[in-house]
């Protein structure tokens, strides 16, 4: 069994660009979250996806986005980077909702993004 | 609004020493309460979940409604319980997402 894994590890942007951070699932899971977290918080929710739609969204504009895809994998796309979107960004995947563990989390090793 | 709080970011103990953990949260129902911790170098990576009413590396936690809190506790710390750990919460119905706490940075010193 692997465990989740993300790519890139670290990654320097300025700003206005955009950015693609990749993230595969542990196996058995089909749902992939994507949190943020800036330095000194802890990460805060932007989107869910499950068997390849959003089912779920946290206070984030739409310049964050992500798709999922039919292995399970998952990107998180952001547009028109800005200063504040440095940060860590953690990919956490879980079991099928229902299926008794779906409420167990298991994380990446996160990728961090610096915008100048 | 769903709200969760941890009042101290930096909590010191003497290895040995009882540790209390505080996590207060904010939620329009039942929520499902976690406690996740990060050691150092490490993945985020999930403690224990009141649902399971399980004692893990010798932590426990109690929900208490009344109070809202969830709070974290050890009788005894260890030196390798000095971690950054983060009370978490997600609702009942399909599709709620965690919502994570500051988090608090504990270290046991020796």
């Amino acid at each position: 069994e692997t465990g989740v894994t993300q790519s890139p590890t670290h990654l320097i942007k300025t700003r206005g660009q955009q950015v693609t951070l990749r993230c595969s699932s542990q196996s058995g899971h089909n749902t992939v979250s994507w949190y943020q977290q800036a330095l000194g918080q802890g990460p805060q929710f932007i989107f869910q996806y499950y068997r390849e739609e959003e089912n779920g969204r946290g206070n984030f504009p739409p310049r964050f986005s992500g798709l999922q895809f039919p292995n399970y994998s998952s990107e998180l796309n952001v547009n028109a980077l800005e200063l504040d979107d440095s940060a860590l960004y953690l990919c956490a995947s879980s079991s099928p909702w229902g299926s008794g563990a779906d409420n167990e989390q298991f994380f990446g090793p996160g990728t961090r993004l610096t915008v100048l | 609004a769903q709200r969760v709080t941890q009042p101290e970011k930096l909590l010191s103990v003497f290895k040995g020493a009882p540790v209390e953990l505080k996590c207060n949260y904010s939620y329009s129902g039942s929520p499902e309460l976690f406690w996740y911790v990060q050691y150092s170098r490490q993945r985020l990576q999930l403690l224990l979940r009141h649902i399971s009413r399980e004692s893990i590396k010798g932590f426990t936690a109690d929900l208490n409604k009344g109070e809202t809190s969830f709070h974290l506790k050890k009788p005894f710390a260890q030196e390798e319980d000095s971690a950054m750990y983060y009370c978490a919460l997600r609702g009942h119905n399909y599709g709620q997402n965690f919502v994570f706490g500051p988090g608090t940075r504990l270290s046991v010193l020796p």
